[in-house]
């Protein structure tokens, strides 16, 4: 099956700089790779996806990219906040699995004001 | 976005008895759900697929005869745990792809955390 690897755990930045966090996948099969915000007891948000179509993707101060070749896609935020602050998990899923995500083990990000 | 709500938000038990999480999604139609379980500072651990109208389909490691898990509707899946103890307290979070459309985007529920004394 997939597996998902994600880099690093924690990550700790001053507010205003850039923060990326990697993940490879396993799947060349995987098609879609969706980042998601998480805070203390809530659901996961989703922050920004992009498709296998798409080399890269960007919402504001957020940006993906990925590298199908390489099978690895990463998440960038820039001019970090400190309400940026949370764990973030990437995902990746294919049609062929019926939309089942597999998850990243997770970022903690900490954005010191 | 579509909404999917969870009930109970948060509930507390003795250990040994049996305890239902309902997933419901409010505004679409899913014939697939999925139910994960995240220990504190830990990932979403997929642990079972549930199918409308149909067995549902766990990841290697989860019982099922533990996690009984239902799919009554089509925007109403269960998941009970049965004879829980204390080693099952984690927050256990419902998501749902909507039906008939070919984007993979799934929305989560809001978890259920469940602690067992």
């Amino acid at each position: 099956g997939e597996n998902v690897e994600q880099h690093p755990s924690t990550l700790s930045v001053q507010e205003g700089d850039s923060a990326v966090i990697k993940c490879t996948y396993s799947d060349s099969a995987s098609n879609y790779f969706p980042w998601y915000k998480q805070e203390l007891g809530k659901r996961p948000q989703l922050i920004i996806d992009i498709r296998s179509n798409v080399g890269e993707k960007k919402d504001q101060r957020i940006a993906v990219t990925l590298n199908k070749t390489a099978k690895h896609f990463s998440l960038h935020i820039t001019e970090t906040q400190p309400e940026d602050s949370a764990v973030y998990f990437c995902a990746a899923s294919t049609n062929n699995a019926g939309n089942m995500l597999t998850f990243g083990g997770g970022t903690r990000l900490m954005v010191k004001p | 976005g579509a909404v999917v709500s969870q009930h109970p938000s948060w509930v507390i038990c003795k250990s040994g008895t049996s305890v239902k999480i309902e997933c419901r999604s409010l505004d679409f139609q899913a014939t697939t759900m999925f139910w994960y379980r995240q220990f504190p500072k830990q990932s979403l651990m997929l642990m079972a697929t549930s199918n409308e109208g149909s067995k549902a389909t766990y990841e290697q490691g989860v019982e099922k005869d533990k996690f009984l898990i239902n799919h009554a509707s089509l925007t109403l899946s269960t998941l009970t745990v049965t004879s829980a103890h204390p080693e099952d307290s984690s927050f256990y979070i419902c998501s749902a792809p909507r039906s008939g459309r070919a984007d993979n985007e799934q929305f989560f529920g809001p978890g259920t955390r469940l602690t067992v004394l």
